[in-house]
């Protein structure tokens, strides 16, 4: 089964502390590729990281990072310094090859608070 | 980025009324599209896959006598909830796959700002 599970599902942190959102997924495939949106209250998808089953280098963005452990089937997203502008709901998901549809987790909403 | 628009952002129709929504790939080819739903602190459920030129494909559960989709040039697909219900009130979400962005297993998708439906 192809699964994307992200068990936090809400998140309140304090302005300026670091979180750690958790993804884990399920797959048969080899060939699969992980994202990261973030969704605003707009309702808009942010597209923010992809990342492919043959490349396990961890990535920073400014105050993102994000770690790949395919050994424990996760994709974990780690903000520091959190601000309020980052106050959304986060999703995970998932595609794998010869497919192009999107597997959701269940998103994390995170709040920061002033 | 590659922009993909919807239209209407916000529809507010009568029960049993239908409506369309618009999904346009503005910079680019899109053979594929999708349709997502998302209900009110849900997540996103892929409904249909939008082909160019042939049948969606539906996800099981998909009534597609009701959520008829027409995926007619490259870079427009629509979206017609038919005989609307209050039910249906949600929001729609569409994504594009762009064919000449990709490596061959993996090509870019964009997704659209969404439209929300309410039937009232």
């Amino acid at each position: 089964a192809q699964k994307v599970t992200q068990a936090q599902t809400e998140i309140s942190v304090v302005e300026k502390e670091d979180v750690t959102l958790d993804c884990v997924y399920e797959t048969r495939d080899t060939t699969y590729y992980l994202f990261w949106y973030k969704q605003p209250p707009s309702g808009e998808l942010v597209f923010l990281i992809r990342r492919n089953s043959f490349d396990e280098q961890n990535e920073i963005s400014g105050r993102y990072s994000w770690n790949f452990q395919k050994s424990t089937s996760s994709f974990n997203f780690t903000i520091t310094a959190s601000q309020v502008v980052d106050s959304a709901v986060y999703f995970c998901a998932l595609t794998y090859s010869g497919t192009y549809k999107y597997i959701f987790g269940t998103g994390t909403r995170l709040k920061v608070l002033a | 980025g590659a922009v993909v628009s919807q239209h209407p952002s916000r529809v507010i129709c009568k029960s049993g009324t239908s409506v369309k929504i618009e999904c346009r790939s503005l910079d680019f080819q899109a053979t594929t599209m999708f349709w997502y739903r998302q209900f009110p602190k849900q997540s996103l459920m892929l409904m249909a896959t939008s082909n160019e030129g042939s049948k969606a494909t539906y996800e099981q559960g998909v009534e597609k006598d009701k959520f008829l989709i027409n995926h007619a040039s490259l870079t427009l697909s629509t979206l017609t909830v038919t005989s609307a219900h209050p039910e249906d009130s949600s929001f729609y979400i569409c994504s594009a796959r762009d064919r000449m962005r990709g490596d061959g297993r993996f090509y870019e998708q964009y997704f659209g700002p969404g439209t929300r439906l309410t039937v009232t």
